[in-house]
C-alpha cells in the first residue's frame, strides 16, 4: 500500500522569500507525483507532476520538484513567493500500474504569504 | 469546451434524505472520478469508472452509489444522507496528460 505525506499543515513565507513544501511517499515501486494548488472556493489545477522522465521537474508559476529516490521525496519549490502564491497545496501520488487514474492526495499544506 | 461541470454548487439536505450530485465533461475522456475533501484529509477517492457501464469503489465509498450510461456522465448518489457525508465534493476526469477536477459541489448534512 502506498501513502503520501506532507509535512506541515500551515507554512508562512515572505513575499520575496523561497517557498518549500515538503512531500514524502511510502511505496514500494515509486510511483507518479503529483502537486496540485487549491486556490479558494475553487477546484485543484495542476502544477506538475513526475512520470518518468527528468527526476527536476519544472512546472506552472513558477514552481518546480525534484523527484529523490532515495530519500522517497518530492519536495515542492519556488524561488520568490508572490502574494499570489498563497493557497493550498496537495501531493499526490498514484501507483504505476494505475496510470495515474486512482490519486492518493496529502493533507495538504495552507500557504501563507505576508507582505 | 466547458471542461469539467458539477452542479450543485451547495446542497443542504437533512439526515436521511437522498440526492445526487451530478458530473459531466465534454472531453470524451474514458475515465471518471468522484473525490471528497475533509479539512485535514485531503481528497479521498469515492468511486471511480474507467469507462461507460464499468465503475468501481475507491477508498470511502460507503453510502454512495455511482452510475455510468454515458462517457460524458457520472453521477453520484447518497441514497441517506448522514451528518458524516458533510464535505465538498469534486469530480475529475482523466485526460492524456493530467486529471482535470471540477470546481466542487459543497454538501452540509443536518
Amino acid at each position: 500500500a502506498q501513502s503520501v505525506t506532507q509535512l506541515g499543515s500551515h507554512v508562512s513565507v515572505s513575499e520575496g522569500a523561497l517557498v518549500l513544501l515538503r512531500c514524502n511517499y511510502s511505496s514500494s515501486v515509486p510511483p507518479y507525483l503529483f502537486w496540485y494548488v487549491q486556490y479558494p472556493n475553487q477546484g485543484l489545477q495542476l502544477l506538475l507532476k513526475y512520470t518518468s522522465a527528468a527526476t527536476l521537474v519544472k512546472g506552472i508559476n513558477g514552481f518546480e520538484a525534484e523527484f529523490k529516490k532515495s530519500e522517497t521525496s518530492f519536495h515542492l519549490t519556488k524561488p520568490s513567493a508572490h502574494m499570489s502564491d498563497a493557497a493550498e497545496y496537495f501531493c499526490a501520488v498514484s501507483p504505476r500500474t494505475d496510470s495515474w487514474g486512482k490519486l492518493q492526495f496529502g493533507a495538504g499544506t495552507q500557504v501563507v504569504v505576508t507582505p | 469546451n466547458a471542461g469539467v461541470t458539477q452542479t450543485p454548487k451547495f446542497q443542504v439536505l437533512k439526515t436521511g434524505q437522498s440526492m445526487t450530485l451530478q458530473c459531466a465533461q465534454d472531453m470524451n475522456h474514458e475515465y471518471m472520478s468522484w473525490y471528497r475533501q475533509d479539512p485535514g484529509m485531503g481528497l479521498r477517492l469515492i468511486h471511480y469508472s474507467v469507462g461507460a457501464g464499468i465503475t468501481d469503489q475507491g477508498e470511502v465509498p460507503n453510502g454512495y452509489n455511482v452510475s455510468r450510461s454515458t462517457t460524458e456522465d457520472f453521477p453520484l448518489r447518497l441514497l441517506s444522507a448522514a451528518p458524516s457525508q458533510t464535505s465538498v465534493y469534486f469530480c475529475a476526469s482523466r485526460g492524456q496528460s493530467e486529471q482535470y477536477f471540477g470546481p466542487g459541489t459543497r454538501l452540509t448534512v443536518t
